[in-house]
């Protein structure tokens, strides 16, 4: 079963604009990480937020993260047709941070 | 040593025939997992090992499947009699146990079953 629901499941923009994309999740969490996975490749980490965090950026990336209401969200700035790709929030459900747990994903589209 | 890699990257089977994929982690990861992705979907849990000892398995993992990981080094996913439903994305990852729980995925090994 999937833990986590990526909202919305596509998105399509215009190069410069601003991507938001938002996971919702079940139960209790240790972590929640963020992956981008290019068309046919493997996934690769983007960020981690650990569940006493609010708020994480790395470069153009802003993470955050609401334990209340058990949601995350993932802001990429200024996008570039190179950001095209598939989102997926995965979430660490135990101490030992294993086995990650991920969602569906949000398919991005940045056009230029 | 620069990453995971997963063999072979695109495979065509007919039905009820056996395959068998290939994994090899970062060499100093002691952590192995697998999952399935198909098309669509997010990546799925299929088990994972903590050097040679396999630590757990998902329901998805019928007895069709059976991994192993016998030098605690690279991994084999063996999936028997393959069905059409088994067509997806393998994708292998691996971990340094003690870490933030980061996974480093290969670039999967595509399974088409016809």
């Amino acid at each position: 079963s999937q833990q986590g629901e990526e909202d919305p499941q596509a998105l399509s923009i215009q190069e410069g604009e601003n991507a938001t994309m938002n996971c919702s999740y079940k139960t209790s969490i240790n972590n929640l990480q963020w992956y981008r996975q290019n068309s046919g490749r493997g996934l690769v980490h983007l960020i981690l937020i650990r569940s006493n965090e609010r708020e994480k950026h790395s470069g153009r990336l802003r993470v955050t993260l609401d334990t209340s209401k058990k949601s995350s969200s993932l802001l990429i700035t200024a996008s570039r047709a190179a950001d095209t790709a598939s989102y997926f929030c995965a979430t660490a459900l135990n101490s030992g941070n294993t086995p990650l747990v991920f969602g569906k994903g949000t398919r991005l589209s940045v056009i230029a | 040593d620069t990453g995971v890699s997963q063999n072979p990257r695109h495979k065509i089977t007919k039905r009820g025939q056996n395959v068998t994929f290939r994994c090899d982690p970062i060499s100093e990861h002691n952590r192995l997992y697998w999952y399935r992705q198909t098309l669509g979907q997010g990546p799925e849990f299929l088990t994972y090992f903590q050097n040679e000892a396999q630590l757990e398995k998902s329901r998805l993992l019928s007895d069709r499947f059976s991994a192993e990981r016998p030098k605690g080094s690279f991994s084999t996913l063996e999936i028997q009699r393959t069905e059409q439903g088994d067509s997806a994305m393998y994708l292998c990852a691996s971990s340094f146990q003690g870490d933030t729980g980061e996974l480093f995925f290969g670039e999967g090994s595509r399974l088409t079953v016809l």
